[in-house]
């Protein structure tokens, strides 16, 4: 039973700003919103997390609206080192303690 | 301080022999999870160890495959008579106390099954 839904995949060129919307409309209220982020033979590892409006670290920003039924991670001024997949997790709403991950979604920055 | 490790990196076996993954989580986490990763592919749950609780094993994909977290710690996952399409990556995770904690990877066990 999918959790989140994202695009398979986007492009992008080096330098823009990246968006990367998730939608998540079975968020329960404890649910946080996580973003992960996961290179080639590597494991996934974590970038940003919000609850609601707007989280801003030194990597991305997170934007949720009011009704937390999507949010958005934006990642500015992208390199060729941000090609990865990305991943949106929130809690599962089933009970437990765990999260699901999705498909994610995969960035390719071009020169 | 030293994260998730992970043993072995890769391991090539053949069908129907039973292999063993270990994870050594983070000093002090008390949520362990197991994911697999099949080529191209997202991560799919397998199971999720939280402190003394029963262990969730909703994502074990069949009775061939279990796992044990001994001292809520190092936690192996067996595969016994192993088949051709469990060959993947197997990648664990700790956290602090699970849910919404960041989850912290491990490299990841490469599994060939011939």
């Amino acid at each position: 039973l999918a959790k989140t839904t994202q695009p398979i995949s986007m492009d992008s060129y080096e330098g823009q700003e990246v968006n990367i919307t998730c939608s998540h409309n079975n968020i329960a209220t404890n649910d946080y919103i996580t973003w992960y982020q996961q290179f080639p033979s590597q494991g996934p590892r974590f970038i940003i997390q919000g609850y609601k409006t707007k989280v801003t670290n030194e990597v991305a920003s997170l934007f949720i609206p009011a009704d937390r039924k999507s949010s958005t991670l934006s990642l500015p001024r992208v390199s060729l080192s941000d090609t990865a997949v990305y991943y949106c997790l929130v809690g599962d709403e089933d009970g437990g303690f765990k999260t699901i991950f999705g498909a994610g979604t995969r960035l390719f920055v071009k020169a | 301080g030293a994260g998730v490790s992970q043993s072995p990196s890769n391991k090539v076996t053949e069908k129907g022999k039973d292999v063993e993954l270990r994870c050594d989580p983070i000093s002090g986490h008390t949520a362990l999870y197991w994911y697999r990763q099949s080529l191209g592919q997202g991560l799919e749950f397998l199971i999720y160890f939280q402190g003394n609780s029963a262990p969730d094993k909703s994502g074990l994909p069949s009775d061939r495959f279990s796992a044990e977290r001994t001292g809520g710690s190092v936690s192996t996952l067996t595969i016994q008579r192993t088949q051709q399409e469990d060959s993947a990556v197997y990648l664990c995770a700790s956290s602090y106390q699970g849910y919404s904690d960041t989850q912290y990877f491990g490299p990841g066990t490469r599994l060939t099954v011939l």
